[in-house]
């Protein structure tokens, strides 16, 4: 079965310093996400992306945080100058519609550590 | 606005025992209801999804039905296995585009 692969697995970074988590959604897939989870709370959506276009993100993915598609099968997430609160898992997930009737497709993870 | 409660947990359960892991949503509109599972070391797999009111979704024994009337989508399972061992995640969404997690409930299993 297809599957969304994310890169590194881990990631250990010093505060100030820009850090870039890569995505490769499923190759069929238009639509692209990101979303993180803080130790022991929520999953919490951060970017949604189509057509090479944010097309919504939440009140957390402010000026530090940008994505792109560089390529076509990579899918980034760039952290410009990382704070301690940053720490968190990375998902990155890909979907075929968009639509509400259809998942979200989900990679394992990124987990950054910022010291 | 748009959220998911799940049961606190951890739930800790006798291999074969009766699963319920309660969900409850608000949401605007009519959303379309999920479950994901999360096994150690790994990403949010989909479980079952349901996407409009008395539908019943279902996979590997585990089932779920959407409960407009109650706004609760409950996962249950007749008989749990050691490999059902997980964190497992209510989420909705309203139009497909972000999708709104519940806090997780973790789930051992023992023999």
């Amino acid at each position: 079965e297809p599957e969304v692969t994310q890169t590194p697995s881990h990631q250990v970074t010093q505060m100030g310093q820009e850090v870039i988590l890569r995505c490769v959604p499923i190759s069929n897939h238009l639509y692209f996400y990101w979303y993180r989870q803080i130790l022991g709370q929520k999953v919490e959506f951060l970017v949604s992306f189509y057509n090479n276009e944010i097309s919504e993100k939440s009140e957390i993915f402010d000026d530090q945080f940008s994505v792109e598609r560089p390529d076509g099968s990579n899918f980034t997430l760039k952290i410009r100058s990382t704070k301690l609160e940053d720490s968190a898992m990375y998902f990155c997930a890909s979907s075929d519609s968009g639509t509400a009737n259809q998942p979200q497709h989900f990679g394992d993870g990124t987990r950054l550590s910022i010291l | 606005g748009n959220s998911v409660t799940q049961m606190e947990g951890p739930v800790t359960l006798s291999e074969e025992a009766f699963l319920t892991i309660n969900c409850t949503y608000t949401a605007t509109g009519y959303p379309s209801l999920f479950w994901y599972v999360q096994y150690p070391g790994e990403g949010l797999q989909l479980l079952l999804k349901a996407t409009k009111a008395d539908d019943k979704g279902s996979n590997k024994g585990f089932e779920a039905t959407y409960r407009k009337e109650t706004t609760s989508f409950h996962l249950e399972k007749g008989s749990v296995q050691v490999s059902d061992s997980a964190v497992y995640f209510c989420a909705l969404t309203p139009t497909g585009n972000q999708f709104y997690f519940g806090t997780g409930t973790s789930l051992t299993v023992i023999p």
